[in-house]
């Protein structure tokens, strides 16, 4: 049963442009992730987020933002697409830090 | 180097073999989990194990902490136990899940 929504599941863009990615949990959870999935399908992180803290991973360009309206939603705004950006994007949410962390479907985004 | 490393990184099934897949770690750990994700690539949380050993139908995951590893183990493997598993761990507080690349299983009739 699907309890992280992400929308959209896939977009295409230019070099350039701004993207917004949408999460949202309805699992009651505290906490929000954003990971990337690369094209080797390794998965990192890129930000962790609940309503005491944001922990931003130390290797994500300053063109990414997470934005939080509550705490069941978790945007991801990239401000001037690189082809490098080209990827899964997968949102993650869980009770507090530390606790069983359950996936959305994933944003695949392709930068031409 | 890699954080998490899995082996195999592919294996392939006939159907009702029993396989072993393995997962060793460098760090300390917050916690551990195994995934499954779907050719699709949505990811399946299978198991929350930062110790011991627990059971889910066919599937049992094992973590010693001590020796920095840790396995899941897939009794009378199915058809529709093809796709990749992961394994993540969290090694500091609030950091999220450091992931390996994976152990991609393909089980054939």
């Amino acid at each position: 049963e699907t309890a992280v929504f992400q929308t959209p599941n896939y977009h295409v863009t230019q070099v350039g442009n701004e993207v917004s990615f949408n999460c949202k949990q309805t699992l009651g959870h505290d906490t929000m992730y954003w990971y990337k999935q690369d094209s080797k399908k390794l998965l990192k992180i890129m930000f962790s987020y609940n309503n005491k803290q944001l922990i931003v991973n130390e290797t994500v360009p300053r063109r990414f933002s997470p934005q939080s309206s509550d705490k069941a939603h978790l945007n991801l705004r990239i401000k001037s697409v690189e082809p490098e950006d080209s990827a899964v994007y997968l949102c993650a949410s869980s009770f507090d830090w530390g606790d069983t962390q359950y996936f959305g479907p994933g944003t695949r985004l392709l930068v031409l | 180097g890699q954080q998490v490393q899995q082996s195999p990184a592919s294996l392939v099934l006939q159907e009702g073999e029993n396989a072993e897949l393995q997962c060793n770690f460098s760090t300390s750990l917050n916690s551990m989990q195994w995934f499954y994700q779907r050719p699709g690539g949505s990811l399946v949380s299978l198991f929350y194990n930062p110790s011991g050993t627990k059971h889910s139908g066919r599937l049992t995951s094992t973590t010693v902490i001590k020796e920095r590893r840790s396995s899941l183990h897939i009794s009378s493997s199915q058809t529709t136990d093809s796709g990749t598993y992961l394994c993540a761990l969290e090694h500091n507080y609030a950091q999220g899940l450091t992931f390996g690349l994976g152990t991609r299983v393909s089980v054939f009739p």
